[in-house]
């Protein structure tokens, strides 16, 4: 079975600054999809960033960009320029890749941006 | 697009009574799921259907909880009776199965609170 960890409970970083949350997977799969969701104070869970397997480039949007080592079953995100509106929890899944396969969170990262 | 539309937003209920959770997937998405989230727990995935069968429900907790979904744009979570360690987040997500790998579109959530 698959399974998805975060060792960071909680981060806190200040505004401009640039932060990195880890994660680390599980699986015997060769070709999977990673992904990085936000879920605000309001619950809503937002799509940050997705990254193909079989891809050897990372991942990037706008500020948001991650640091996948297949070998190493590492997938961490690092947020650039941290913004107060970046203050979220953010979840690392992973997700098969058979269409329509669920996906498999971690317990999550809690980061504040202060100003 | 609405998103995928999720009601109550909250509900607060006394042991031993029966709660429906509601959820309005994505037009056109074929893929649904359930998910619960609690602190100690994470996110966990209780059940999914693909074209209104359920698919997988291994992370069902036990009889009280049963999904349905009758038709394409409407599915059921119950859990008949609650018990306060019911209490959680539930949400329900859709996806285009079609589209491998493709993003979970998540509801907002709805906030249970058993007594």
């Amino acid at each position: 079975a698959q399974t998805v960890t975060q060792s960071q409970p909680e981060m806190s970083v200040q505004e401009a600054e640039t932060v990195t949350l880890s994660c680390t997977y599980d699986t015997s799969e060769n070709n999977y999809y990673l992904f990085w969701y936000k879920q605000p104070p309001s619950r809503q869970m937002i799509l940050v960033i997705r990254q193909e397997a079989y891809k050897q480039q990372n991942a990037t949007e706008n500020r948001f960009s991650v640091n996948f080592q297949k070998a190493a079953k590492s997938f961490s995100l690092k947020i650039s320029d941290s913004q107060l509106g970046d203050t979220a929890m953010y979840f690392c899944a992973f997700m098969k890749p058979q269409a329509g396969t669920a996906l498999i969170f971690g317990k999550g990262t809690t980061l504040s941006v202060s100003s | 697009d609405a998103g995928v539309i999720q009601s109550p937003r909250h509900e607060v209920t006394e042991m031993g009574q029966e709660v429906t959770l509601r959820c309005k997937p994505i037009s056109g998405h074929d893929y649904l799921f359930w998910y619960r989230q609690t602190m100690m727990r994470g996110l966990e995935l209780l059940i999914y259907f693909n074209n209104n069968v359920p698919i997988d429900d291994s992370g069902m907790p036990e009889d009280r909880f049963s999904a349905k979904m009758p038709n394409a744009s409407f599915s059921t979570l119950k859990i008949q009776p609650s018990e306060p360690r019911d209490s959680a987040v539930y949400f329900c997500a859709s996806s285009l199965g079609q589209g491998i790998g493709g993003e979970l579109f998540f509801g907002e959530g709805s906030r249970l609170t058993v007594l």
